[in-house]
């Protein structure tokens, strides 16, 4: 079983659309973040959650907002899908224990907004 | 904001032949060094973390050299194969920031 899960793997949806996309991991780490990919661009960071109680805007956060339900849990939610968030979305994880900041990465989501 | 530069933005080999590719970042603050693999349609994966100048790691025909008094990274594949196609990423870390900072990926293309 993969140790970092999101859902759901790809997603169409419609402008003005409200859209959550969720992480899962079973690895026990206590940092998540959200980074969003375009071509040409590489990964740029979204969101980050070093615990339950600390989230912390990235690079790119406007028109977006998250979630750290739990430590093994982190939504990125869309509250107005535009077509210029279409993008592959990836979560990951890391512990904060190892020092190294070694980040996994779950499987992404593709979001198309029409 | 931290910039890291990777190059060639592609690059289109030989099975068999032997390759490399660069990754720079500012030296200053400097904390660690993160190369990923992207196969595509997968998650990145982590290959090596260097934290040391003159670090350099080695996972069987991969290996990475660290120089942060310069502020680079080789990444070296030696022998190449198909199933070494996949984008290259590297990442950076600055002191006191657990933020990975990722360039925009070197995409390799290994041909039979």
């Amino acid at each position: 079983d993969a140790d970092v899960t999101q859902t759901p793997r790809n997603r169409i949806t419609k402008t003005g659309k409200r859209i959550m996309l969720e992480c899962s991991q079973t690895k026990g780490h206590d940092r998540m973040y959200w980074y969003r990919q375009d071509p040409g661009l590489g990964l740029r960071l979204i969101y980050y959650s070093f615990d339950v109680k600390d989230i912390n805007k990235g690079e790119i956060s406007d028109g977006y907002s998250v979630s750290r339900q739990a430590q093994a849990k982190f939504s990125l939610s869309l509250e107005s899908a535009i077509p210029n968030q279409t993008a592959l979305y990836f979560c990951a994880t890391s512990d904060s224990r190892t020092g190294t900041y070694e980040q996994y990465f779950g499987p992404g989501t593709r979001l198309t907004v029409t | 904001i931290l910039n890291v530069e990777q190059s060639p933005q592609s690059l289109h080999v030989q099975e068999g032949d032997s390759t490399n590719f660069t990754c720079s970042f500012p030296s200053s603050n400097f904390y660690a060094l993160h190369w990923y693999r992207w196969e595509t349609a997968k998650s990145p994966e982590a290959l090596f973390v260097m934290t040391l100048n003159g670090d350099e790691k080695k996972k069987g025909r991969i290996s990475a050299t660290l120089n942060t008094k310069e502020g680079y990274s080789y990444l070296y594949i030696k022998g190449s194969q198909p199933e070494d196609s996949a984008t290259y990423l590297c990442a950076t870390t600055q002191g006191g920031s657990e933020k990975l900072v990722f360039g925009k990926g070197t995409k390799l293309t290994v041909n039979p």
